[in-house]
Parts: structure tokens; C-alpha cells; sequence
């Protein structure tokens, strides 16, 4: 089983500062890693797939990079409403995997 | 626009069979280039892939549960459905359903999610 290991665990941010969340998989994935986006008693969204790909819908402040075992999510600009829980996820072998989660608060 | 519905009871007694049900709106589960899939997330914690079906009913589950799981598809109600077997505490938790896009692999349409919970 692969795991995914994000860092930083919790995150206090300034509005209109830089996000960056880190996701470290155990092995070599390629691009098979996504990111999504959980807010407080809601479901998930999906932000990023296939470790940079944007998606439609998704504000562009929101970009993801990486390949084989390192990966980022950065949040350029970062905005009140993007209070949440990230997390990444593996989608390269099964079982499918997620990181433990990033929580980001606005100070 | 597709949409995904989680429905089934909330509370479960220890050593019987959750039962879920997803219902997809909008679009249909037979459609291909999908699969459809459970995901569950502990109280305060993090996820845990349930396993995944395509409409053709091949079927994909976590190793840690496959022993108690049956996901299964009933393409005439746009419905697929989650049976876990022998229930414990340790199972609560809130249930999601969600699509799989098939080439990536990725998570891209989520439902609600519905609390389980394990008591007696």
C-alpha cells in the first residue's frame, strides 16, 4: 500500500498570502496524485487532478506540480472562503490512499 | 449535471450489515468511462477507499475490508449499492459515495456523505 505523507498538519494563514502544501508518497506514483478540497461539515471537491492539471470551475489561484514522489498545491492569494482540509490522493495502484489531511485556517 | 445521493439507516447494531445506497441523478451510471465507488472518513479523521464497480459489475475493494464488503450495481435504477458484513464500532463513520473518472483515476463528483453510526 502506498502512503501519502502531506506537511505541514495544520497551516495559520494571512488572507492574500502563499499556500503551499506538500504530499510525499512512499513510492514512485508518476502523476497519478490529486488534491481536493474538504470545508467544515461538507463533502470533498476535487482541485487538481493528475498532480498539475486544473479543472474547470476551480479559481485559478489553486495550481498543483510534482511527479514521482514529491508533489505541491499552492494557493496563490489565499482567500477567506479557502478555509478547509486538503488532501491528496493516489490513484497510481491499489488500495487508493490519501494523505492525512492539511488544515488551513485564516488568521 | 450529475449528482450523487448517498441513503440508508444511520444507525447500525453491532455484528449486522450497513447498507448503503447511492443514487445518481443526472446522468447515466452505464455510461462508461466511470467507476462509481465508496469512500468512508472516521469521525475527525482522515479517508479510507471502500472499494469501486464499473457498470458491467467488475468490482475493486481496499484489501483491509474485502473480506466483509460487496459493492454491487443496478444499472435500471442508476443506483450502486454498499454492503459491509459484521459491523463493529470501529466502523462509524461518515459514508461517502463518488465517480471515478477511469483514466486518471481520479475522484471527481462526490455525494454528501451520510453518517453511520455502530451501536447498540
Amino acid at each position: 500500500e502506498i502512503v501519502l505523507t502531506q506537511s505541514p498538519d495544520f497551516q495559520s494563514v494571512t488572507p492574500k498570502e502563499k499556500v503551499t502544501i506538500t504530499c510525499r508518497a512512499s513510492q514512485s506514483i508518476g502523476s497519478s496524485l490529486h488534491w481536493y478540497q474538504q470545508k467544515p461539515h461538507q463533502s470533498l471537491k476535487l482541485l487538481i487532478r493528475s498532480a498539475s492539471q486544473s479543472l474547470s470551475g476551480v479559481p485559478s489561484r489553486f495550481s498543483g506540480s510534482g511527479s514521482g514522489t514529491d508533489f505541491t498545491l499552492t494557493i496563490n492569494s489565499l482567500e477567506a472562503e479557502d478555509a478547509a482540509t486538503y488532501y491528496c490522493h493516489q490513484s497510481s495502484s491499489l488500495p487508493h490512499t490519501f494523505g492525512q489531511g492539511t488544515k488551513v485556517e485564516i488568521k | 449535471q450529475v449528482q450523487l445521493q448517498e441513503s440508508g439507516p444511520g444507525l447500525v447494531k453491532p455484528s449486522q450489515t450497513l447498507s448503503l445506497t447511492c443514487t445518481v441523478s443526472g446522468g447515466s451510471i452505464s455510461g462508461g468511462g466511470y467507476y462509481w465507488s465508496w469512500i468512508r472518513q472516521h469521525p475527525g479523521k482522515g479517508l479510507e477507499w471502500i472499494g469501486y464497480i464499473y457498470y458491467s459489475g467488475s468490482t475493486y475493494y481496499n484489501p483491509s475490508l474485502k473480506s466483509r464488503v460487496t459493492v454491487s450495481v443496478d444499472t435500471s435504477k442508476n443506483q450502486f449499492s454498499l454492503k459491509l458484513y459484521s459491523v463493529t464500532a470501529a466502523d462509524t463513520a461518515v459514508y461517502y459515495c463518488a465517480r471515478v473518472m477511469a483514466r486518471a483515476g481520479d475522484f471527481d463528483l462526490w455525494g454528501r456523505g451520510t453518517l453511520v453510526t455502530v451501536s447498540s
